[in-house]
């Protein structure tokens, strides 16, 4: 069955450094979402994209935050500086079709910022 | 804004019996989409079940069932004959029609008791 993979699982960082994290949506879907849980904390959405650019991003996708499709299969989250607060499960998901269609989600990267 | 509350972080249910999870989802849209995604331990979230706004018969998928209340604003998760693979954290999820985010609950813990 077809699935989202993402690497890394775990990711520890110093403050301050540029972390990627990559995502390989379902080869067939065309939109696709990071979405990020601090421990104990709901799952809160950061950002989809579809076509080749972002169609919505929450207030937490600020300029540290940004999305690429670099090529026909991989979906990357960079963070350009990281801070301590970004410590979180990132997940990402995608779907064959937007407007509140089914996500499929990867099992996560963990990111942890010292 | 939309608002996904999620009141019980734990719950526990004896195998074969049945348990519901509860959520409410406070939107101030008209047509929107309610899911309920399972979290086994270090797997990603697959979607259970979904419901239409618009529809007023509640959703069905084999052993889970919801209860969609629209004017209270409740959407509970019904789990009839437990099994031990049910044991994982439920997210309530909710998204306006045309758009491209979820917003998530904080998740319930369910454990299932041999």
């Amino acid at each position: 069955e077809p699935e989202v993979t993402q690497t890394p699982s775990h990711q520890v960082t110093q403050m301050g450094q540029e972390v990627i994290l990559r995502c390989v949506p379902i080869s067939n879907h065309l939109y696709f979402y990071w979405y990020r849980q601090i421990l104990g904390q709901k799952v809160e959405f950061l950002v989809s994209f579809y076509n080749n650019e972002i169609s919505e991003k929450s207030e937490i996708f600020d300029d540290q935050f940004s999305v690429e499709r670099p090529d026909g299969s991989n979906f990357t989250l960079k963070i350009r500086s990281t801070k301590l607060e970004d410590s979180a499960m990132y997940f990402c998901a995608s779907s064959g079709q937007g407007g509140t269609g089914e996500l499929f989600f990867g099992e996560g990267s963990r990111l942890t910022v010292l | 804004a939309q608002t996904v509350t999620q009141s019980q972080p734990e719950m526990s249910v004896q195998e074969a019996e049945t348990v519901t999870l509860s959520c409410t989802y406070d939107t101030s849209e008209s047509d929107y989409y309610l899911f309920w995604y399972k979290q086994p331990p270090s797997r990603q979230m697959i979607l259970v079940i979904r419901q239409e706004a618009y529809k007023q018969q509640n959703a069905t998928e084999n052993r889970f069932s919801v209860n969609f209340q629209k004017a209270a604003k409740s959407f509970s998760l019904k789990i009839s004959d437990s099994q031990l693979g049910d044991a994982a954290m439920y997210f309530c999820a909710g998204g306006a029609s045309g758009t491209y985010k979820y917003i998530f609950g904080t998740g319930t813990r369910l454990k299932v008791l041999a």
